[in-house]
């Protein structure tokens, strides 16, 4: 079983839906959660960082955290074609020395017009 | 204007060669890190730095090597050894105290 699970998708939506992307996870020492757009053939860019349990939003993006569910969710509210991307979660335990970041395969997320 | 640059874009290998892949950065950061990315899978570590003139194996470090001689720069060589080289290679940076990692562009690895 892999430490972080996510569907790969393609999650096809119309241009304005709310969408919902999801990670679960099984090692409970994770305490540190990241998301990241990348686009075809490019690098991840860091969208959001939440540390622990609980909502972090900014602007059109709101990251959630249920620890107790081992659940990590990305909702994106009024989507665009730019939001089309792959969307990777990935999570790091707090314990001491060097913690590598494990990440989730990705969901391919396309929006259209 | 600050960031992580990578080079080349795209690399071709012969059979049995070496080749070697760039990373740069300007953010003052000490750690820098080497990702594999291959279809279906997750990104998987190489090896990382967290000082000049130290690194470390990560999961996948067979048939790759690095050097840390400046704190700007992380270069990757994949060598003969590595037998399965075709993947996009991603080069990130962080401060040592923070959780987050940063990426550069990318080089795509392909064999001949």
């Amino acid at each position: 079983q892999k430490e972080v699970e996510q569907d790969p998708g393609p999650l096809s939506v119309p241009e304005g839906a709310i969408v919902s992307l999801n990670c679960t996870y099984s090692n409970s020492a994770f305490q540190y959660f990241m998301w990241y757009r990348q686009y075809s053939r490019k690098g991840p860019e860091l969208l959001m960082y939440t540390y622990s349990s609980g909502n972090k939003e900014d602007g059109r993006f709101t990251a959630q955290v249920d620890k107790s569910s081992k659940y990590i969710s990305l909702f994106i509210r009024d989507s665009q074609p730019s939001d089309s991307a792959t969307y990777l979660c990935a999570m790091k335990s707090r314990n001491t020395g060097f913690q590598k970041l494990v990440f989730g395969t990705g969901t391919r997320l396309l929006v259209s017009p | 204007d600050g960031g992580i640059t990578q080079s080349p874009k795209y690399l071709f290998r012969k059979e049995g060669q070496n080749v070697t892949l760039s990373c740069e950065q300007n953010l003052n950061h000490d750690a820098m890190y080497w990702y594999r990315q291959d279809p279906g899978q997750g990104l998987r570590l190489i090896y990382y730095s967290q000082i000049v003139n130290d690194f470390q194996k990560g999961d996948i470090a067979e048939g790759y090597s690095v050097s840390r001689e400046k704190k700007e720069s992380f270069p990757l060589t994949v060598t003969s050894a590595q037998k399965n080289p075709t993947a996009f290679y991603l080069c990130a940076s962080s401060f040592l105290r923070e959780e987050t990692q940063y990426f550069g562009p990318g080089t795509r690895l392909l064999v001949l």
